[in-house]
């Protein structure tokens, strides 16, 4: 089945650590984002790509990194310059115009 | 700058009552509108969009949308609320070749039995 997949469900980093969540999409669309969901602020865009090797900052890029090499995958981390990583974690794809497909989240948690 | 405002942060309905829920959006053309559902913990799922045509749309579940250009909106609604229906509702706007969706803060469903 085609679809958008996410790992790990639940990461755990230490303070002053850097930690890589997988986004992996089998549904041929250019287009991949993240985004950051905190209780009560609805989603808020990190980076998107809309094309392989290119990827632009969206909202609240600041602690944040990413990489396009290949169009299936956009793997997000999260660098120790983010001070409040604390957070659910959303990666989307689609076909530029047309909806959002999501994955099923990461919850990353600092400890 | 698309926006989008979903006014109501929680909605507590009676099981078997209808349901309508708000989204006002601010796009500079003609939008792409979309409302999502989100169970906890989990990621979103597609109920309806609109891009053209019939602005009464019909979606997963049961639900239905209406765009109103004149009022900016595009609310979510259903006849009868089943329990199940109980989680987080978010409406995205987007449009054009360069389709960045931009999402409300969600409206949280509470359904009573």
């Amino acid at each position: 089945d085609g679809g958008i997949t996410q790992s790990p469900k639940y990461l755990f980093r230490k303070e002053g650590q850097n930690v890589t969540l997988s986004c992996e999409q089998n549904l041929n669309h250019d287009a991949m984002y993240w985004y950051r969901q905190d209780p009560g602020q609805g989603l808020r865009l990190i980076y998107y790509s809309q094309i392989v090797n290119d990827f632009q900052k969206g909202d609240i890029a600041e602690g944040y990194s990413v990489s396009r090499e290949k169009k299936e995958s956009f793997p997000l981390t999260v660098t120790s310059a983010q001070k409040n990583p604390t957070a659910f974690y959303l990666c989307a794809s689609s076909i530029a115009g047309a909806e959002a497909f999501f994955g099923q989240g990461t919850r990353l948690t600092v400890v | 700058a698309q926006s989008v405002t979903q006014p109501d942060i929680h909605i507590t309905v009676s099981e078997g009552a209808s349901l309508e829920l708000r989204c006002n959006y601010s796009y500079g053309a003609t939008p792409y509108l979309f409302w999502y559902v989100q169970s906890p913990g989990q990621g979103l799922q597609l109920l309806l969009k609109y891009f053209s045509g019939d602005t009464l749309v019909q979606g997963i579940k049961g639900f239905e949308a209406e765009f109103k250009r004149s009022q900016s909106s595009f609310n979510l609604r259903k006849p009868s609320v089943h329990w199940s229906d109980a989680a987080e509702y978010f409406c995205a706007v987007g449009g054009g070749g360069s389709y960045i969706p931009t999402f409300g803060r969600g409206t949280s469903l509470i359904v009573h039995p």
